[in-house]
C-alpha cells in the first residue's frame, strides 16, 4: 500500500536555486521521515518530523508539516549539483502498524 | 562505525530457482527491515524484525520469507523465482523497535535479476 504521495514526480533546477517537494498522505500519522536516494543506491535519512510538530530545520533542508492538510513539504535552499537525487517522504500506516511506507518519490535534477 | 551490509550486491537468477539474501546491520542495531524497490510499484515494505521475532509482514506471497539470527544479522529468502521479482532489496537497520518512529539506516541493496 502507497501511503504518501510526491509532487511533482520530477523537478529540474539550476545551481543556486530552491527546490520544494509535496508529500500527501491518507491516514493519520505519528511521524514522517524523508529520505535520499542516489541513482538506485541506499537511501539516506534526512530528517523526522513528528506529528506534534509543524517545522523542522537542518543545514539547507526545511520541512514542514500540516496535519490538517495531511501534507508535508521539503525545502532545499541554494541548491548544488549533488542534491541531484530522489527524495521519498516515508509515513507509518495504520494497516501496516510500523512499518514504514514510502511513496514514488520525487526527481530531483540540479544542473550548473 | 560500519554501516549497513548486504550480500550479495548483485544477482542473476533464473525463473524458478530460489536465492537467499544476506543483511548485516550496524552494530548494536536489533531493528531490520526489508524493501523491495522497482520502478512500477517504488518502495514496497516486506519484514520488519526485532530481536529475532518477526514483528511485521508487508503484502508479498508467501514465497517471501525472512529471518534474523541472535546477532541481529537477517536474511531473506524468495523461493520459485518469477520475472517479477527483478528489484533491488534494500535492508534497513536501527537501534529501537518501529522503524516508522525512527530514522533508518540503509544499506546498498542487492540488485536481483531473474531471466
Amino acid at each position: 500500500s502507497q501511503q504518501g504521495e510526491e509532487d511533482p514526480q520530477a523537478l529540474s533546477i539550476q545551481e543556486g536555486e530552491n527546490a520544494t517537494m509535496n508529500c500527501s498522505y491518507k491516514t493519520s500519522i505519528n511521524n514522517l521521515q524523508w529520505y535520499r536516494q542516489n541513482s538506485g543506491r541506499g537511501l539516506v535519512h534526512l530528517i523526522l518530523i513528528r506529528s506534534n510538530e509543524r517545522e523542522k530545520h537542518s543545514g539547507r533542508l526545511r520541512v514542514t508539516l500540516d496535519t490538517s492538510k495531511k501534507s508535508s513539504s521539503l525545502l532545499i535552499t541554494a541548491s548544488r549539483a549533488a542534491d541531484t537525487a530522489s527524495y521519498f517522504c516515508a509515513t507509518d500506516d495504520n494497516q501496516a502498524g510500523t512499518a514504514l511506507i514510502f511513496g514514488k518519490g520525487t526527481t530531483l535534477s540540479v544542473s550548473s | 562505525k560500519a554501516g549497513v551490509t548486504q550480500t550479495p550486491r548483485y544477482l542473476i537468477k533464473t525463473r524458478g530457482q530460489q536465492v537467499t539474501l544476506s543483511c548485516s546491520p550496524i552494530s548494536g542495531h536489533r531493528s531490520v527491515s526489508w524493501y523491495q524497490q522497482t520502478p512500477g510499484q517504488g518502495l514496497q515494505f516486506l519484514f520488519e524484525y526485532f530481536s529475532e521475532t518477526q514483528r511485521n509482514k508487508g503484502n508479498f506471497p508467501g514465497r517471501f520469507s525472512g529471518r534474523q539470527f541472535s546477532n541481529s544479522r537477517s536474511e531473506m529468502n524468495v523461493s520459485t523465482l518469477e520475472l517479477g521479482d527483478s528489484a533491488l532489496y534494500l535492508c534497513a537497520s536501527s537501534f529501537y523497535k518501529a522503524p516508522a518512529h525512527n530514522e533508518q539506516f540503509f544499506g546498498p541493496g542487492t540488485r536481483l535479476t531473474v531471466l
